[in-house]
């Protein structure tokens, strides 16, 4: 079976600082990764997604993730936050060959000015 | 497109009522899915279909929910009865149908039983 660990449930941030929202998951078989997020009272919306080849995926909004399948990690990243994209993000895994997500708890991102 | 649409927006229930969940997916879309969102259990699948047909409904707590899809463009989620504990936020998803694809969701239903 699998499953994914968000390590921290709130990540607070200065406006225009970096920031890294850590995933981990666990899966015996080859998986397909994916980044999502949730602003207040609406659903999720796609922010990047892995489903093979360069482990470097850049997505919208200027967030990027990397795919490191020995530390079985997808960490996101911004260089540079903005106060709208303070949200919930969810990592969320599925096997290679199945539709069905495996979401994590959520993280919620704050930024302040 | 106008995305997936599902009403109602907000339900307040009597525990014991039925309640009716209903979902239109994307046109196009041959996957639909149902999530229920809540503080203690986070994000959870409870059923999905694909071509209209139930594939996985493994995450269904109970018996008293139920999933029905007639035709590609409508889905509905029914509990009945209701208790306090189905309080939460349901949201419905749609994709193409390919794996891999991406989930587009809904507003979702925000259902409280009192």
């Amino acid at each position: 079976a699998q499953s994914v660990t968000q390590l921290d449930s709130q990540v607070p941030v200065f406006e225009e600082a970096p920031v890294e929202l850590r995933c981990n998951y666990s899966s015996s078989v080859s998986v397909y990764l994916f980044w999502y997020v949730q602003y207040p009272n609406q659903g999720l919306q796609l922010l990047l997604k892995y489903l093979s080849g360069s482990t470097l995926v850049k997505g919208i909004n200027g967030f990027e993730a990397e795919f490191n399948k020995s530390q079985t990690s997808f960490h996101l990243r911004k260089p540079s936050v903005h106060i709208s994209d303070t949200a919930e993000y969810f990592c969320a895994v599925s096997s290679s060959g199945f539709q069905k997500l495996v979401f994590g708890t959520g993280t919620r991102l704050l930024v302040s000015p | 497109d106008a995305g997936v649409i599902q009403s109602p927006r907000h339900e307040v229930t009597e525990m014991g009522q039925e309640v009716t969940l209903r979902c239109k997916p994307i046109s196009g879309h041959n996957s639909l899915f149902w999530y229920r969102q809540t503080m203690m259990r986070g994000l959870e699948l409870l059923i999905y279909f694909n071509n209209n047909v139930p594939i996985d409904d493994s995450g269904m707590p109970e018996d008293r929910f139920s999933a029905k899809m007639p035709n590609a463009s409508f889905s509905t989620l029914k509990i009945q009865p209701s208790e306090p504990r189905d309080s939460a936020v349901y949201f419905c998803a749609s994709s193409p149908g390919t794996v891999g694809e991406t989930q587009y969701f809904g507003p979702g239903t925000r259902l409280l039983v009192l």
